[in-house]
């Protein structure tokens, strides 16, 4: 199971975009990135999810470069209701993989 | 589509009594699930994985015999704390593989376990 580093704590505007970035170095051929955000006393829930290059849905971009050691979720435009632990998460979905959590990215949206 | 739901959402309980909490996939059907329990400010714990028809894989340290997994069925898993005490407070989340078009894990919303 590749590892994941994330920023403990991101703070952000209203109206901005927001990028979080992930590290996994030790990313496995058949592994995707799959981020998910959590609210307090909520199950997480699932963001976007690619293998390469980049993937676009109504709610997020998430860029990867070639050698996939990384990755970054885009959020466009954030509001308040961004507010919200989002995790990044790497494995082979496959296989049997087991998610493990990292800590996850705090981001808080100011007014 | 890909909804997992739980049930109870919230559940209060003496010391010394067992609790067992649902987890369904909706609308489609699940040959893992998994389950996990997330404290105050920290991420979410893997405590085992639960597979249809078959006994379940614990993570270290977590106590088989107090916390009785089973996969009856293809939409349905149920965690069941065992002579529950207050140290087994805690929020527990529980998660279903869709190997559909897009392979992955969608999360219930959570049991928020309380004992007294």
């Amino acid at each position: 199971l590749a590892k994941t580093t994330q920023p403990i704590s991101m703070d952000s505007y209203e109206g901005q975009e927001v990028n979080i970035t992930c590290s996994h170095n030790n990313i496995a051929t058949n592994d995707y990135i799959t981020w998910y955000q959590q609210f307090p006393s909520q199950g997480p829930r699932f963001i976007i999810q690619g293998y390469k290059t980049k993937v676009t849905n109504e709610v997020a971009s998430l860029f990867i470069p070639a050698d996939r050691k990384s990755s970054t979720l885009s959020l466009p435009r954030v509001s308040l209701s961004d507010t919200a632990v989002y995790y990044c998460l790497v494995g082979d979905i496959q296989g049997d993989d087991k998610i493990i959590f990292g800590k996850g990215t705090r981001l808080h949206i100011l007014p | 589509g890909a909804v997992v739901s739980q049930h109870p959402s919230r559940v209060i309980c003496k010391s010394g009594t067992s609790v067992k909490i649902e987890c369904r996939s909706l609308d489609f059907q699940a040959t893992t699930m998994f389950w996990y329990r997330q404290f105050p400010k920290k991420s979410l714990m893997l405590m085992a994985t639960s597979n249809e028809g078959s006994k379940a894989t614990y993570e270290q340290g977590v106590e088989k015999d107090k916390f009785l997994i089973n996969h009856a069925s293809l939409t349905l898993s149920t965690l069941t704390v065992t002579s529950a005490h207050p140290e087994d407070s805690s929020f527990y989340i529980c998660s279903a593989r869709d190997q559909g078009v897009a392979d992955t894990q969608y999360f219930g919303p959570g049991t928020r376990l309380t004992v007294l």
